[in-house]
């Protein structure tokens, strides 16, 4: 699976839109981009994936570049309760690797009153 | 509908004791998946399973660790003669098929070695 590269943390303040960067500059033509967020010490949340069009759901956006090396998860309304490390996941659609889930660093959001 | 569950949600034990954690996958999910978090860490994978099938243990330590997924019953991890690097919080996800499927998580068990 391609690496991926995140902000270490960010803050956002309460009501306006979080942008999550990140880069995967070698990703491969049929990799998927996931996002997944950790609330403190409960288990990772699935937000929202991609391949190549922009996504939305009930709970956030998904922004991929045209050369797919870099995209945005926004949520649009940020709450308190969106506070938590944000992880951007690169993964191959079949295969030995792609139902591993491979866990950076991520982001750790912060939600200001 | 109920999501993925685990139990328990803490456990603690003593070394060279035996752990044993349980994880139902969400109705309908016949995909299990075991990730550890270390304190501080990022969650790392462990093993895939399917029904009464181990499909991939390539993030297993080669010791001490085993875990399973009958054909009746939930998934379970177990862990003999536990040493107090294993202590950590073990993440279970179900998925309703193998692949890309979305992974959803269950709310972990916090092991501690005493």
């Amino acid at each position: 699976d391609a690496k991926t590269t995140q902000p270490p943390s960010m803050d956002c303040a309460e009501g306006r839109a979080a942008n999550l960067p990140c880069n995967h500059s070698t990703i491969s033509g049929n990799e998927y981009v996931y996002w997944y967020r950790q609330i403190h010490s409960q288990g990772p949340q699935y937000i929202i994936h991609g391949l190549k069009n922009n996504e939305t759901n009930e709970m956030a956006s998904l922004i991929i570049t045209e050369d797919r090396k870099s995209s945005t998860l926004i949520l649009p309304h940020a709450t308190l309760r969106d506070t938590a490390v944000y992880y951007c996941i690169v993964r191959s659609p079949s295969g030995a690797g792609s139902y591993q889930l491979t866990f950076g660093k991520g982001t750790k959001l912060s939600v200001i009153p | 509908n109920a999501g993925v569950m685990q139990n328990p949600r803490h456990l603690v034990r003593r070394r060279g004791q035996e752990a044993r954690l349980r994880c139902s996958p969400m109705k309908g999910h016949s995909h299990v998946y075991w990730y550890r978090q270390l304190p501080e860490e990022g969650l790392k994978f462990m093993v895939y399973l399917q029904k009464e099938n181990i499909i991939d243990e390539s993030g297993m330590p080669k010791e001490r660790f085993s875990a399973e997924f009958p054909k009746e019953g939930p998934s379970i991890l177990r862990i003999q003669q536990v040493v107090r690097g294993d202590s950590a919080a073990y993440f279970c996800a179900s998925s309703q098929q193998g692949g890309s499927y979305e992974q959803y998580f269950g709310p972990g068990t916090r092991l501690t070695v005493t």
